[in-house]
């Protein structure tokens, strides 16, 4: 499977715990981005990068969350001290330049208990 | 804000084409219309998007207004898988995506 891999799908953590996504892209996509989906609610825009730059960060990325992409290929997306807000979807996405389309991973699921 | 209008829901006869409309009547000069649906508990798929002349692929045909300030997706023969959240959505060329809440499409037998 080529497309864009996100890993793990589903992660249960209690409050105040940290937990860290992964994302591969569909490779040699330069551009990476994180959304955030919660129920009931479309995708909305947390970060994202060029190659190993992180050039825009929503208002919705408080201090406790944290995107890297280090070396310009995979992505992780942590979030300390996670709270009951948190719960909802990760979703990864990646294309290869500005106009370009846009491909999706499947997700990954927080639930904060 | 989303820059699009969409209705809520809408239903569709298995096997009819299913017709979605989006309202975009502020879309500026330089963005385009994207599509994308969304099936339950899996991440957004793309369908189709344009700029000013319709467009199609395999999946569905979008017809953009002359004016460019709608727009309609169209699924030529709606199936029960087709059933999902269909966005709609105006972006400029970088690509940043601001979902709305787009339309229930059920497709029933």
């Amino acid at each position: 499977d080529t497309g864009v891999s996100q890993d793990p799908r589903h992660k249960i953590t209690k409050r105040g715990q940290n937990v860290t996504f992964r994302c591969d892209p569909i490779s040699e996509h330069n551009r990476l981005y994180w959304y955030r989906q919660t129920l009931g609610q479309g995708p909305e825009f947390l970060t994202y990068f060029q190659n190993e730059a992180q050039l825009e960060k929503s208002r919705l990325l408080s201090d406790r969350f944290s995107a890297e992409r280090p070396k310009g290929s995979f992505s992780t997306l942590e979030i300390q001290r996670t709270e009951q807000g948190d719960s909802a979807m990760y979703l990864c996405a990646s294309s290869l330049a500005t106009g370009n389309t846009i491909y999706f991973g499947e997700g990954s699921w927080l639930t904060v208990v | 804000d989303a820059k699009t209008t969409q209705p809520t829901s809408m239903d569709c006869a298995e096997g009819r084409a299913a017709n979605l409309p989006c309202n975009h009547s502020t879309i500026s000069g330089n963005e385009y219309v994207y599509w994308y649906r969304q099936i339950h508990s899996q991440g957004p798929q793309y369908i189709i998007h344009g700029l000013k002349n319709n467009e199609t692929n395999e999946m569905a045909s979008l017809i953009i207004t002359e004016d460019r300030k709608s727009s309609t997706l169209i699924l030529p023969h709606a199936t029960l898988r087709d059933t999902a959240v269909y966005y709609c959505i105006v972006t400029d060329s970088w690509g940043k995506l601001q979902f709305g809440a787009g339309t229930q499409v059920v497709v029933t037998p």
